[in-house]
């Protein structure tokens, strides 16, 4: 089955200062994806990526920046974080139009 | 305003009895849906994926699709507490890159 890991799985972070979220896939996919889930939200993309070196704003992209250095590493970075940021954070991986998607276990993010 | 209204947004059956959940695009240029299911504390997985119109069956869950009026909806049959769970309909665009847009979500509590 398809592997997604994330690193790291809870983090408390403080409010002004960075936090970078990683994530790892085995699956040789070419698209990987961020999201975060809220109450009352579902889920909501952040950044994607379609291959190593190409990052893409999502559909609630401010305040966050995306790296991804190579086919199997994708980065969610937080440079100034904001307590509005506290959430799970999901990263997925997935190929082509049609083809599922599969997500890692998630990152529970608290700004104090 | 959301792009995928689900409804309802939770909903309680008697183990055996049968779920339906429903789930309508605002946007005209969707082509795919996907129900993904998520239990507590988990990540998503998809459980079923409909492009076309018409009826899909897979065991005891069965997708119907309307393009015209960008509507699906999923039945589960015989209904276990292990179905127990949030249910998240998203929709996409045929595009390589599989950007998914997910409803709130519908959450499915099956009473033994």
């Amino acid at each position: 089955e398809a592997a997604v890991t994330q690193s790291p799985r809870n983090k408390v972070a403080v409010t002004g200062g960075k936090v970078t979220l990683s994530c790892n896939q085995t699956n040789n996919h070419n698209n990987m994806y961020w999201y975060r889930q809220d109450t009352g939200h579902g889920l909501r993309l952040i950044h994607y990526s379609y291959g190593a070196g190409s990052t893409e704003k999502g559909d609630i992209p401010d305040g966050y920046k995306a790296s991804r250095p190579s086919q199997e590493n994708f980065s969610l970075i937080l440079e100034l974080a904001t307590p509005s940021q506290t959430s799970v954070y999901f990263c997925a991986s997935g190929d082509w139009a049609y083809a599922e998607q599969f997500f890692g276990p998630g990152t529970r993010l608290t700004v104090l | 305003q959301q792009k995928v209204q689900q409804s309802p947004e939770s909903l309680i059956v008697p183990e055996g009895g049968m779920a339906s959940l429903n789930c309508t695009s605002s946007d005209r240029n969707v082509d795919y849906f996907w129900w993904y299911r998520q239990h507590s504390g988990k990540s998503p997985k998809m459980l079923m994926s409909i492009f076309s119109n018409g009826e899909k069956e897979e065991g005891r869950f069965t997708v119907h699709l309307n393009k015209a009026s960008l509507h699906t909806s999923l039945h589960i049959r015989d209904s276990q507490p292990s179905d127990s769970a949030l249910y998240l309909c998203a929709a996409s665009m045929d595009s390589g890159y599989n950007k998914l847009t997910f409803g709130k979500g519908t959450v499915l509590l099956v009473s033994p």
